[in-house]
């Protein structure tokens, strides 16, 4: 069973950027067709998918946050990371990795890490 | 993007009782749907995939329907531990999108 946990600041001010890691163990980050990905979760309100990497190499990230996000894999480490820049308010949330299939679902989730932007 | 309306927001309901809940998607998105299940300060977790499949693991007790705009999650008899929320979500096309959840409590 693959195990993913998210790292990083709980923390961030305004303006700034929100980085987070994603720890994957049980099995391979770039094991085909799994694809990795970001989805974030505000206080008391509903999903937002952020974006999707593919063992291909291929990326995709929600429009309305495309500009500020940037994700890459690391297979050396076996991890993947997010970079989400000028943050506001708005960004404030648990935000979840998870690993899916195109098919099949998000079939993997991690504990979840709650980001706070305030100053 | 795709829009996914689901209904109720809420329901409350008993022990033993079936629940149904509706998954709307703004445009044709065939079977690409899914259904996860999360419960307070935990990670959601895939119960239904494409439209009707259910995950390895899962209780008999859920199921899926639908196809094109329409789907349905149901739940036979309810349980203890399926006192949850409820979030369908479409992958169809990108952005990937959820539904803003249905919150299943306690008669």
């Amino acid at each position: 069973q693959m195990q993913l946990q998210e790292s990083g600041p709980g923390l961030v001010k305004p303006s700034e950027t929100l980085s987070l890691i994603c720890a994957v163990s049980g099995g391979s980050v770039s094991s085909s067709p799994y694809y990795c990905g970001w989805i974030r979760q505000p206080p008391g309100k509903a999903l937002e998918w952020i974006g999707s990497l593919y063992y291909s190499g291929e990326t995709h990230s929600n429009p309305s946050l495309k500009s500020r996000v940037t994700m890459s894999i690391d297979t050396s480490k076996n991890q993947f990371s997010l970079t989400l820049t000028s943050v506001t308010a708005a960004d404030t949330a648990v935000y979840y990795c998870v690993r899916g299939v195109a098919a099949a679902g998000i079939v993997s989730w991690g504990l979840g890490r709650l980001v706070t932007v305030s100053s | 993007d795709i829009q996914m309306t689901q209904s109720p927001s809420s329901v409350s309901a008993s022990v033993g009782d079936r629940v149904t809940i509706t998954c709307r998607a703004s445009q044709d998105i065939s079977t690409w749907l899914a259904w996860y299940q999360q419960t307070p300060g935990k990670a959601p977790k895939l119960l239904i995939y494409s439209a009707s499949s259910l995950q390895s693991g899962v209780p008999s007790r859920f199921s899926g329907s639908g196809s094109g705009t329409d789907f349905t999650l149901t739940i036979s008899s309810l349980q203890p531990e399926d006192f949850a929320t409820y979030f369908c979500q479409q992958a169809y096309s990108f952005p990937l999108t959820f539904g803003g959840g249905t919150k299943v409590d306690i008669k």
